[in-house]
């Protein structure tokens, strides 16, 4: 079955700190793969996204994610925290339908990251 | 507007009842996608579109759902005799192309079946 993972439902990091916030993929075909972010009381939001290309992307707001195709995952990552980076974070990834009729995107539950002063 | 809308932002309806949920996407998006998200719950992928068509629909919960979209732009989702299980928020995004663009979403609508 096609799915997204993350495995960690409460990351929490000090301010300063380099942060991570893990996802892993199962789908078949070339994956596309997407980081969202959701703040309090606000929709979600883009952060970035890997297609092809350069595994280490970058995104909004200083984020970045490697994907490693070895071991199905793409994890976000920022080198240094801030109190404002604390919301739901979302990996998302794009795979073929089943049945090859057209797309499926397949989001985890959502990582809930929070910084610490 | 400049972004995704949707409406109403939110719907308490008795059960049985049917809802019909709206979404504006971004003008020129050709793709638009619906979403439900329970409380605690990741997004739940439901149906998209491309133009005026659905590619697949196998992620719809069940026959009471529908959706259509008509003249590549405004999109409704309809939920015939609602349930309690129905309650969430449902989101909709839009994006220039199915895929590899980046989704844009909409505030969501918060809809409460009594």
């Amino acid at each position: 079955a096609q799915s997204v993972a993350q495995p960690e439902d409460q990351v929490n990091v000090a301010e300063g700190n380099p942060l991570t916030v893990k996802c892993t993929y199962s789908v078949s075909g070339n994956p596309y793969l997407f980081w969202y972010v959701q703040y309090p009381n606000r929709g979600l939001q883009f952060l970035l996204k890997y297609i092809t290309g350069d595994n280490l992307v970058k995104g909004s707001y200083g984020f970045e994610a490697e994907f490693n195709k070895s071991q199905t995952s793409f994890h976000l990552k920022k080198p240094s925290a801030l109190v404002s980076d604390s919301a739901l974070y979302f990996c998302a990834v794009r795979a073929q339908s089943p049945s090859n009729t057209g797309n499926q995107f397949y989001f985890g539950t959502g990582t809930s990251l929070t910084v610490i002063p | 507007g400049a972004g995704v809308s949707q409406s109403p932002s939110n719907k308490v309806t008795e059960k049985g009842k049917d809802v019909e949920l709206r979404c504006d996407p971004i003008s020129g998006h050709t793709a638009l996608y619906w979403y439900r998200q329970s409380l605690g719950q990741g997004l739940e992928f439901l149906i998209y579109f491309q133009g005026n068509s659905a590619p697949d629909k196998s992620g719809l919960p069940s026959d009471r759902f529908s959706a259509e979209r008509t003249g590549g732009s405004v999109s409704t989702l309809t939920i015939q005799r609602t349930q309690q299980e129905d309650s969430a928020v449902y989101l909709c995004a839009s994006s220039l192309s199915s895929g590899k663009g980046e989704q844009y979403f909409g505030p969501g609508t918060r809809l409460t079946v009594t």
